[in-house]
């Protein structure tokens, strides 16, 4: 069965602190990772990873996949208030238009 | 910033009864999905669509469920027979072509809670 697990499945960090999320997969046909902030309601988009060791980054995000060893991690660097969000991993299989998402780190980064 | 657009914001409905969700995805992109998520559970998968005919569904994506664009710009999602496990927030997405590898782009989401 595909699956996407993500840890931890929740943080309390301080502002200022660097934290790592990760997420591993098992899905067959493997297309593409993406990554989501998913804050009041829909998650917007972060990354989109389809090659393994080059680094996507965006302000103070970044993100890497390891095709070879199945994972993916999401830095943030500097954290903020506004970083408090649920982090949602999601594998797109190359079988259709399938997506399946991981139930997604919560992290709360307090004053 | 053109953005998907969802409505009702929120729906109540008793078991049994037939529902309609209703999307708006941004108008040039081909591609559309929804998506639901239970309270306190993960975002799942239901449906993809391409080209006025679904490419892609999940176990979730029974009999119940059906989809269609009936006027070129809306995108719909309908429940038959809701049941009271259909409760969930549904999102719609949208993305613009997906072998130029675009991102979707989620709307709002719609609470649906059957009674």
């Amino acid at each position: 069965e595909d699956k996407v697990v993500q840890s931890p499945l929740s943080l309390v960090v301080h502002e200022g602190d660097t934290v790592t999320l990760n997420c591993s997969y098992e899905v067959t046909n493997f297309r593409s990772l993406l990554w989501y902030k998913q804050e009041k309601k829909a998650p917007t988009f972060l990354f989109m990873l389809t090659s393994s060791g080059i680094e996507k980054k965006s302000g103070r995000l970044s993100s890497i996949l390891d095709k070879k060893e199945l994972f993916s991690i999401l830095n943030i660097t500097a954290t903020q208030t506004g970083d408090s969000a649920i982090y949602l991993c999601a594998v797109e299989s190359n079988t259709g238009n399938q997506f399946y998402f991981g139930t997604g780190t919560s992290l709360t980064v307090i004053p | 910033e053109p953005e998907v657009t969802q409505t009702p914001s929120h729906q109540v409905t008793q078991m049994g009864q037939e529902v309609i969700l209703r999307c708006v995805p941004i108008s040039n992109h081909l591609y559309f999905y929804w998506y639901r998520q239970i309270l306190g559970q993960k975002v799942e998968f239901l449906v993809s669509f391409y080209n006025n005919e679904i490419s892609e569904k999940s176990e979730i994506f029974d009999d119940q469920f059906s989809v269609e664009r009936p006027d070129g710009s809306n995108f719909t999602l309908k429940i038959r027979s809701t049941k009271l496990e259909d409760s969930a927030m549904y999102f719609c997405a949208s993305s613009l072509d997906r072998e130029m590898w675009e991102t979707q782009y989620f709307g709002p989401g719609t609470r649906l809670l059957v009674l």
